[in-house]
């Protein structure tokens, strides 16, 4: 069965610090893919995603993600976090299955930065 | 955003009451989907539509039905509520005919405690 794995469910970082979120999916063929953001009290909101191209890609607020696929990874990072990034992280993978297509996601990482 | 509206935003309701959720589009999206959302779970897909005519059961729909009114109004039912439905949900749009078709809109969510 398709799935999306994500690392940590729980990230504390101190301001100016680097971020990596970790992403892994199980699909063989062709995906795209997103990250999500929800800060608190808000509802979900695309950070960036992947559909083709350059696998390096980059969204808003300085995040970008790397689409390698031979690890079937998609992992998020920023340089240096703000206290405004606090907020909880969704990877999400969709992908071609029998009759269609389908958004799998991931159970979400939180992120709390320390002023 | 207003694109993506959901009514009620907060519900308390107790065990055994039928209780319907709604969801609304501005964006003229053809594909709306409602997810629950719990703690250390993500994301799970309840039930999606294509377009109007076309209803399709999620990962967990045991316990919730759908109706498509529009192709701007899609509602959720949960005929019998259960305190285990408690959670947040959100409604989601796309659009098949956007080159990145497969990006979501979500909406607020609706915070659902059955007591």
């Amino acid at each position: 069965a398709q799935s999306v794995s994500q690392h940590n469910h729980h990230v504390i970082l101190s301001e100016a610090a680097s971020l990596e979120l970790g992403c892994n999916y199980s699909y063989g063929g062709t995906v795209n893919l997103f990250w999500y953001v929800q800060y608190p009290g808000q509802h979900l909101q695309l950070l960036l995603k992947y559909f083709s191209g350059d696998p390096l890609v980059k969204g808003i607020k300085g995040f970008e993600a790397e689409f390698i696929k031979s690890k079937f990874s998609f992992n998020l990072r920023k340089p240096s976090v703000q206290w405004s990034d606090t907020a909880e992280y969704f990877c999400a993978v969709n992908a071609a299955y029998t009759g269609g297509f389908k958004t799998i996601f991931g159970a979400g990482t939180r992120l709390f930065v320390k002023a | 955003d207003a694109d993506v509206t959901q009514t009620p935003r907060n519900r308390i309701t107790k065990t055994g009451k039928r209780i319907m959720l709604e969801c609304s589009q501005t964006k003229g999206h053809d594909r709306m989907y409602w997810y629950r959302q719990d703690p250390g779970l993500g994301l799970r897909l309840i039930y999606y539509s294509f377009d109007v005519k076309d209803i399709n059961k999620g990962e967990i729909s045991d316990g919730y039905s759908v109706s498509r009114q529009a192709q701007a109004k899609f509602s959720l039912s949960l005929e019998s509520a259960i305190p285990n439905q408690t959670a947040l949900y959100f409604c989601a749009t796309s659009d098949s005919t956007a080159r990145s078709s497969n990006e979501q809109f979500f909406g607020p969510g609706t915070r659902l405690t059955v007591l």
